[in-house]
């Protein structure tokens, strides 16, 4: 199976800061990567798909970039309602897997 | 608009069995390909399956893990996606979430939460 390794675990920010996340697969994922969004006690959401494509209604702040194995995902401006945990997932190979997941705290 | 209706969670022993649903509407569900993921208390996310279209030949790949006890399968007429759990552990604890597509996870359901406990 493809690893996928999150960093970091956790993240505190404050509102206005430009935010990083990372994900690195195991094995060359090619483009076949998403992210996604889970706010707390919520199923998670869609939020980039094929490492830079937003989803419908995912406000520009967000971005992706990335390819082959290490990808990284951008919040240019945090606000209040990006809290959550958010997952990265490669579907190159089957099982698809998730990445352990960062957390997203306001300090 | 798309709605994604789980049901089906609840307590279940150690060895035994649950079939979870998912109520399907707001799209075109027999073109769909359809995915189970889950959910552990306090963990990440786990994929457990999909299953294709009838029209891309209705089959499901499983996750190896499971070693064939968790069974995806779907009844279109009824528009409706199930999961079959047999030889229920402990470990199968968690939120399972029902998903429209299968590369890309676009539509989840808010998941249905299963224990299993003695």
């Amino acid at each position: 199976d493809i690893q996928m390794t999150q960093s970091p675990s956790s993240l505190s920010a404050s509102i206005g800061d430009r935010v990083t996340f990372t994900c690195q697969a195991s094995q060359d994922v090619r483009n076949y990567f998403n992210w996604y969004q889970q706010k707390p006690g919520k199923a998670p959401k869609l939020l980039i798909y094929d490492v830079s494509n937003l989803d419908t209604g995912v406000p520009s702040r967000f971005s992706g970039s990335g390819s082959g194995t290490d990808f990284t995902l951008t919040i240019s401006s945090l606000q209040p309602e990006d809290i959550g945990t958010y997952y990265c997932q490669q579907y190159h190979h089957l099982p698809y897997t998730f990445g352990q997941g960062t957390k997203l705290e306001i300090k | 608009e798309v709605q994604l209706v789980e049901s089906g969670g609840g307590l279940a022993e150690p060895g035994g069995s649950l079939r979870l649903s998912c109520a399907a509407s707001g799209f075109t569900v027999n073109n769909a390909w359809m995915t189970w993921v889950r959910q552990a208390p306090g963990k990440g996310l786990e994929w457990v399956g999909r299953i294709r279209s009838k029209s891309d030949g209705g089959t499901a790949d499983h996750a190896a893990s499971l070693k064939g006890r968790l069974i995806i399968s779907r009844d279109d007429s009824k528009k409706t996606l199930y999961l079959q759990m047999n030889s229920l552990k402990t470990e199968d604890t968690g939120v399972y979430y029902c998903i429209a597509g299968a590369d890309r996870l676009d539509y989840w359901g808010h998941g249905t939460l299963v224990t299993v406990s003695s």
